[in-house]
């Protein structure tokens, strides 16, 4: 089955850039995914990426897969105190079958 | 419109009593499914409904867990003989017939 991991914390200053990265073991995943996690609310997808691509972009969001080396990113621009929350990075092999999740990793941006 | 609801919020129970966590997926969505998220952990699966087919249990920690879904509606998680280790936030998750799986805010069960 799958692996993940996840660096357990990342601090970044307000309006630098964060880059939350994830490696796992599995290469037959199709979608690859980032959740955020806020206090004391469920997870909301930021985005996903299919594994037949390398990068995706949306808006301050920016997804990198390196199949090569098995290794997800995701870089968030100009970090906003509002961006502060668990960021759980998730893989799907096929459809409608359970998602595979990282740790999370904990985001703390300082003003 | 309605996003996926969870009952109770939060649910503090003794050791050794059962309890019993709801959840009302998006309405037509075809798959729903229950994680459980330790403190500091990740999302772990425990169980799944797809349509009408079996579920798929194979997460279940033990035979204490157990879960009904009526039809492509309601799901009710069972935790019989609460231990623990069984504190944890329950999450469930609906997902109509694509890759994306909408998640409720989830139950804190907290076991004392």
């Amino acid at each position: 089955g799958e692996d993940v991991e996840q660096s357990l914390f990342l601090s970044v200053r307000e309006g630098d850039s964060s880059v939350i990265n994830c490696t796992y073991t599995d290469s037959s995943s199709t979608y690859l995914y980032w959740y955020k996690q806020e206090p004391g609310a469920g997870l909301q997808l930021l985005t996903y990426i299919f594994s037949n691509m390398d990068m995706k972009q949306d808006q301050r969001l920016t997804v990198l897969l390196n199949k090569k080396d098995k290794h997800l990113s995701l870089r968030i621009a100009d970090t906003q105190t509002g961006d502060s929350a668990i960021y759980f990075c998730a893989f799907l092999v096929s459809g409608n079958t359970p998602l595979v999740f990282g740790k999370g990793t904990r985001l703390s941006v300082i003003a | 419109g309605a996003g996926v609801s969870q009952s109770p919020s939060n649910k503090v129970t003794e050791k050794g009593k059962d309890v019993e966590l709801r959840c009302d997926p998006i309405s037509g969505h075809t798959a729903l499914y229950w994680y459980r998220q330790r403190l500091g952990q990740g999302l772990e699966f425990l169980i799944y409904f797809q349509g009408n087919s079996a579920p798929d249990k194979s997460g279940l920690p033990s035979d204490r867990f157990s879960a009904e879904r009526t039809g492509e509606s309601v799901s009710t998680l069972t935790i019989q003989r609460t231990q623990q280790e069984d504190s944890a936030v329950y999450l469930c998750a609906s997902s109509p017939p694509s890759y994306e799986q909408f998640f409720g805010p989830g139950t804190r069960l907290t076991v004392l």
